[in-house]
């Protein structure tokens, strides 16, 4: 079974600043590990994967996270936020062995401050 | 086109009563879930069809049946029910087999049960 910590459940940041979501991931296998984003009164959308390769994943809106297995962990990071990318962001880890069962954190809700 | 649909968007209820929500997806994909978001945001996955096959049923009480016609609906049909089990419900599809983590969600549906 796989399980997974998100540290902040909100994180304030100014227009234009840079931002880090803190993941972590608790698993007996190795894992896949994705970012989803949830804009308010809708559904989840994926944001970035790591399934295998470079450890550095990036989104087309300036997202990036880092797989660092001996940390276990999977943070978010952008260095300049905008007001679009308030959000709720979960953090999410599936088997690389077979199902597509999603286990998912408990979410940062990221506000963005003019 | 909307591409992972659920009708209805929102369900104000009494405890006791039942209720359906149904779930339709036209993007071909061959496995459908749903997810229980409670009201501290968390998501856990309920219930998996493949090709109209149970593969993943998770600790839910049987008072939640889905039931999946074909493989671009899943239906979720709730007895008798509970003040706990208002929450936002989500379903999404995927295909089977490829594991890239990649699951396409509805807006929601949010239950409230009073």
């Amino acid at each position: 079974a796989q399980s997974v910590t998100q540290l902040d459940s909100q994180v304030p940041v100014f227009e234009e600043a840079p931002v880090e979501l803190r993941c972590n991931y608790s698993s007996s296998v190795s894992v896949y590990l994705f970012w989803y984003v949830q804009y308010p009164n809708q559904g989840l959308q994926l944001l970035l994967k790591y399934l295998s390769g470079s450890t550095l994943v990036k989104s087309i809106n300036g997202f990036e996270a880092e797989f660092n297995k001996s940390q276990t962990s999977f943070h978010l990071r952008k260095p300049s936020v905008h007001i679009s990318d308030t959000a709720e962001y979960f953090c999410a880890v599936s088997s690389s062995f077979g199902n597509e069962k999603l286990t998912f954190g408990t979410g940062t809700r990221l506000t963005i401050i003019p | 086109d909307t591409a992972v649909s659920q009708t209805p968007k929102y369900l104000v209820t009494q405890m006791g009563n039942d209720k359906s929500i149904k779930c339709e997806q036209n993007l071909g994909h061959d496995t459908m879930y749903w997810y229980k978001q409670d009201s501290k945001k968390f998501l856990k996955i309920m219930f998996s069809y493949n090709n109209k096959e149970l593969i993943i049923n998770e600790t839910v009480p049987n008072r939640f049946s889905p039931k999946s016609p074909d493989k671009a609906h899943l239906n979720l049909h709730i007895n008798s029910l509970e003040l706990g089990d208002s929450a936002v419900y989500f379903c999404a599809s995927s295909h089977w087999g490829r594991n890239t983590g990649e699951l396409f969600f509805g807006e929601g549906s949010r239950l409230t049960v009073l």
